[in-house]
C-alpha cells in the first residue's frame, strides 16, 4: 500500500536537474509532494489531483498519471536550498489521509 | 497568519509515564491529522480528526493510544505508560478540507522515552 520512490538518494551540482518518481498500486484521487531537511517538518510543495488540477510552488512542476498511478517531481536548475528528502502522499480514500513513500534524500553540492 | 503551532517541541517521559502532545491547526482549518516518524524513517498515518469526531483512526495502535479534537482548544495526541519504542517524533497537520486541498504541517513534537 505503500508508494514507491525511486531513486532513493541522489546527489547533484547547482544548477543541474533531477527527476523524482512515486509509485502506487492502488488507484488514486490525488499526490500530495513535501521536502523535509534533518529535524524539521515536511514543508508543502505541490498538490496535483484526479482530473489535473495542480496547486503549488511555481517554480516546482511534476505530473500525475491517473491511470499509471504514477507521479513526478521535477526539480530544474537545483540550488543548495533545495536538499532534503523529499516525500510523496498518496490519498487512495479522497480523506486527506496521507500514505507516505520511504523518501528520497537529494544532496545538491556547490 | 499563524501556521500549524504544537507543543511541546520536545519532551521526555519516562518508561511508564504519559504524554501529552499538543496540537492547534491553522486558522480556518478543522481536518486534523497526525503522523508518527522514527529516525530514518518515513511518516505513518496515525489518526484524521474533524472537531469533535475521529474520522479515521487505523494507525493508531490498539492499546495506551488515543486522541481527541474538542469543540474548543487543540487536538490532543495522548500516550499512555509509555514505552522506548514509542520515542518519535510527531507531527500533527492541518487542512481545510479533504484529499483535494493542501496540508500542513506543525514543527512536531520530539518525545523520547527514558
Amino acid at each position: 500500500q505503500q508508494p514507491v520512490q525511486s531513486p532513493q538518494a541522489v546527489i547533484l551540482r547547482e544548477g543541474e536537474d533531477a527527476v523524482i518518481n512515486c509509485s502506487s498500486s492502488k488507484a488514486l484521487y490525488s499526490v500530495h509532494w513535501y521536502r523535509q531537511k534533518h529535524g524539521e517538518a515536511p514543508v508543502f510543495l505541490m498538490i496535483l489531483l484526479k482530473g489535473g488540477e495542480q496547486k503549488g510552488h511555481e517554480k516546482i512542476s511534476a505530473s500525475f498519471n491517473e491511470k499509471k498511478q504514477q507521479s513526478s517531481l521535477y526539480l530544474t536548475a537545483s540550488q543548495l536550498s533545495y536538499s532534503g528528502t523529499y516525500f510523496c502522499g498518496t490519498d487512495p480514500s479522497n480523506t486527506g489521509k496521507l500514505i507516505f513513500g520511504q523518501g528520497t534524500t537529494l544532496q545538491v553540492k556547490p | 497568519n499563524a501556521g500549524v503551532m504544537q507543543n511541546p517541541r520536545h519532551l521526555v517521559r519516562r518508561r511508564g509515564q504519559e504524554a501529552r502532545l499538543r496540537c492547534s491547526p491553522m486558522k480556518g482549518h478543522s481536518h486534523v491529522y497526525w503522523y508518527r516518524q522514527l529516525p530514518e524513517e518515513g511518516l505513518k498515518f496515525m489518526v484524521y480528526l474533524q472537531k469533535e469526531n475521529i474520522i479515521d483512526e487505523s494507525g493508531m495502535p490498539k492499546e495506551r493510544f488515543s486522541a481527541e479534537f474538542p469543540k474548543e482548544g487543540p487536538s490532543i495526541l495522548r500516550i499512555q505508560q509509555v514505552v522506548r519504542g514509542d520515542s518519535a517524533a510527531y507531527f500533527c497537520a492541518s487542512s481545510q478540507g479533504q484529499g483535494n486541498t493542501e496540508a500542513f504541517f506543525g514543527q512536531g513534537t520530539r518525545l523520547t522515552v527514558v
